[in-house]
């Protein structure tokens, strides 16, 4: 059950777009599309962004995109904004029936 | 609305046991399978344990298995986690989460009890 691989930091200006990648292997990002990404503010619950790779939850803005090629998912934040600054993870469904966390990205909105 | 309310959370010695509650409204517990997430402090999540709607499949992360023990009452709409041998590393908030039906993501978290596992 080794973490995911996640960038341990990305920044962007606002109103720039950036993209987060989450690694994984054959046994769990590569073979399913349960895939899901979640924002976390310093001392708040995780909120779910993302899942199924593509899909967002009612209430999320479509700023927030995903996708998925090979062993490696990525989320993408278009048009930057304040409040976008914090966490972000990935998760994966494994073939161990288990999931699996990434280690997780701080978004520095500069 | 989705609530999620643990508690149960707090200071126990090394080799101690500890016992989460996590109180849900809003939606039709016995439904969903439901999982607990943990966060050591400053660090990253980590998954822990998923119990299916019915309660009759359950699993754990190798970090906590034969240790923890993951089980629900739907009668109450509770779900619980019993932590025994705890150690130092077991030392994060635990947040209790809900699944979506067909996909598992957690869709739902509480706000999280604390666990500090020290001497």
């Amino acid at each position: 059950q080794s973490a995911l691989t996640q960038p341990a930091s990305v920044s962007g200006s606002p109103g720039q777009s950036i993209t987060i990648s989450c690694t994984g292997t054959s046994s769990d990002v590569g073979v399913y599309n349960y895939v899901s990404w979640y924002q976390q503010h310093p001392g708040k619950a995780p909120k779910l962004i993302i899942y199924d790779v593509s899909n967002r939850p009612s209430g999320v803005s479509n700023r927030f995109s995903g996708s998925k090629s090979g062993n490696t998912a990525s989320l993408t934040i278009s048009g930057l904004q304040a409040e976008d600054e914090a966490d972000y993870y990935c998760s994966s469904y494994t073939h161990s029936s288990t999931w699996v966390f990434g280690g997780g990205t701080k978004l520095t909105v500069l | 609305e989705v609530q999620l309310l643990e508690s149960g959370g707090g200071l126990v010695q090394p080799g101690g046991s500890l016992r989460l509650s996590c109180a849900a409204s809003g939606f039709t517990f016995s439904s969903y399978a439901m999982s607990w997430v943990r966060q050591a402090p400053g660090k990253g999540l980590e998954w822990v344990s998923t119990i299916s709607g019915s309660g009759g499949s359950t699993y754990y992360a190798d970090s906590v298995k034969g240790r923890f023990t993951i089980f629900r009452d739907n009668s109450k709409n509770t779900l619980f986690l019993q932590m025994n041998s705890l150690r130092v590393e077991d030392t994060a908030v635990y947040f209790c989460t809900k699944e979506i039906v067909g996909s598992g993501a957690f869709d739902s978290w509480g706000q999280g009890t604390l666990v500090t596992v020290s001497s």
